[in-house]
């Protein structure tokens, strides 16, 4: 079936270390969507990716899609607190339903 | 304005007993989407809706789980004789999305359903 990988599962780091969390399926995606999820809390949408190769920036959190349209990866500079929770990439196979990852759970060491 | 809301926001059950959960989408949004979400997991799909039309139940893990929107806009998803298996949190997301292409979803605060 079309599923959508996502590695690594925990990532721990020192507060201002940088993160990177990627994204992986097995067909082309149509598009993908990143969104986050807080401890206790819901997705809450971040980016959509459309175009081959494409890059978007969002302050500290920069977030790529490759030239196949296979994988994608979101990358924060200099974490903070406020950036902890898991990080989730929902592929669309082009037919308008979103396939999750399995998450990147982000704990931040002060 | 108002987000998506979902009630109730927790529910216990016993296993056999039917249950209802609620989603109120964000006014106007065309199409509505239920996820199951387990303990550190992602969302998984259960079903869409685009306006009152039913466009994808492939998600729905088995015959005991139906899910319907009669107004296009408010849904319900019924879950009959419930299982311990069923025990998860249950997401409901909106969106502006149109036919052949999907847009960011505004998910609600789900509902947590324990099955004992």
């Amino acid at each position: 079936g079309q599923q959508v990988m996502q590695i690594p599962q925990y990532q721990h780091v020192q507060e201002g270390e940088d993160f990177t969390t990627y994204c992986n399926s097995s067909t082309t995606l149509s598009n993908i969507q990143w969104y986050k999820q807080r401890p206790g809390g819901h997705p809450v949408f971040l980016i959509q990716l459309v175009k081959s190769g494409e890059v978007k920036k969002q302050k500290r959190l920069t977030f790529q899609f490759g030239e196949a349209k296979k994988n994608s990866s979101l990358h924060i500079t200099a974490t903070q607190t406020t950036d902890v929770g898991t990080y989730f990439c929902a592929g669309d196979f082009g037919n308008e339903k979103l396939t999750f990852g399995t998450g990147t759970r982000l704990t931040i060491i002060p | 304005g108002a987000g998506v809301s979902q009630s109730p926001r927790y529910k216990v059950a016993k296993r056999g007993q039917d249950v209802a959960l609620r989603c109120d989408p964000i006014s106007g949004h065309v199409s509505l989407f239920w996820y199951q979400q387990a303990l550190g997991q992602g969302p998984e799909f259960l079903t869409y809706f685009q306006n009152e039309a039913q466009l994808d139940k492939s998600g729905l893990p088995s015959d005991r789980f139906f899910a319907e929107r009669p107004e296009g806009s408010v849904s319900t998803l019924k879950i009959q004789r419930t299982q311990q298996e069923d025990s998860a949190v249950y997401l409901c997301a909106s969106s502006l999305a149109l036919a052949g292409h999907s847009y960011e979803q505004y998910f609600g605060p789900g509902t947590r359903l324990t099955v004992t």
